[in-house]
């Protein structure tokens, strides 16, 4: 089945700098990757995704980076804030008629230093 | 968007007894309903695929009669862990899709204490 790494597992950043999370799947058949945002105690939340048919989607401060050959993704974000700060979890999934399931990264806790 | 939500949010049960935790798509027809189990400080692990009108698949690891689902509309779907023990206690996830695209949606989350 998928497998997804993600890296770092930890990161602090000074407030107004950039993140970058970096996240590798192993199922060259994976077409969708979604970035999702997890708050203590609540649901994770989707912040940005990429289909495989894309190689860079921006959202405001957010953007995505895909390399299909390489099998590798990872979420940069710009202007970081306070708020940013949070659990970050890449997730991969393979067509699958609809049944299609996520794979999800081991998350990233991320600290925005003021 | 599309609207997940789950009940209870929090339960705390006795060792043995058994709980059920609902999942229901609030504005949209889900054929398709994900449970995942969350332990602290660790990713969504899933457990399994629930299809309406048809059984559960279930992840490799996971008891499938340890953790009953049950799909029996398109804006309903529920969890039961049975015989609950304290290794059971976890935030338990669920999420729907719709049939236009791959985006999952996310309920609120149930937290199970079994003590």
């Amino acid at each position: 089945g998928e497998n997804v790494e993600q890296h770092p597992s930890t990161l602090s950043v000074q407030e107004g700098d950039s993140a970058v999370i970096k996240c590798t799947y192993s199922d060259s058949a994976s077409n969708y990757f979604p970035w999702y945002k997890q708050e203590l105690g609540k649901r994770p939340q989707l912040i940005i995704d990429i289909r495989s048919n894309v190689g860079e989607k921006k959202d405001q401060r957010i953007a995505v980076t895909l390399n299909k050959t390489a099998k590798h993704f990872s979420l940069h974000i710009t202007e970081t804030q306070p708020e940013d700060s949070a659990v970050y979890f890449c997730a991969a999934s393979i067509p699958n008629f609809g049944n299609e399931k996520l794979t999800f990264g081991t998350g990233t806790r991320l600290t925005i230093i003021p | 968007g599309a609207v997940v939500s789950q009940h209870p949010s929090r339960v705390i049960c006795k060792s043995g007894t058994s709980v059920k935790i609902e999942c229901r798509s609030l504005d949209f027809q889900a054929t398709t309903m994900f449970w995942y189990r969350q332990f602290p400080k660790q990713s969504l692990m899933l457990m399994a695929t629930s299809n309406e009108g048809s059984k559960a698949t279930y992840e490799q690891g996971v008891e499938k009669d340890k953790f009953l689902i049950n799909h029996a509309s398109l804006t309903l779907s529920t969890l039961t862990v049975t015989s609950a023990h304290p290794e059971d206690s976890s935030f338990y996830i669920c999420s729907a899709d719709t049939d236009t695209g791959d985006e999952q949606y996310f309920g609120p989350g149930t937290r199970l204490t079994v003590t």
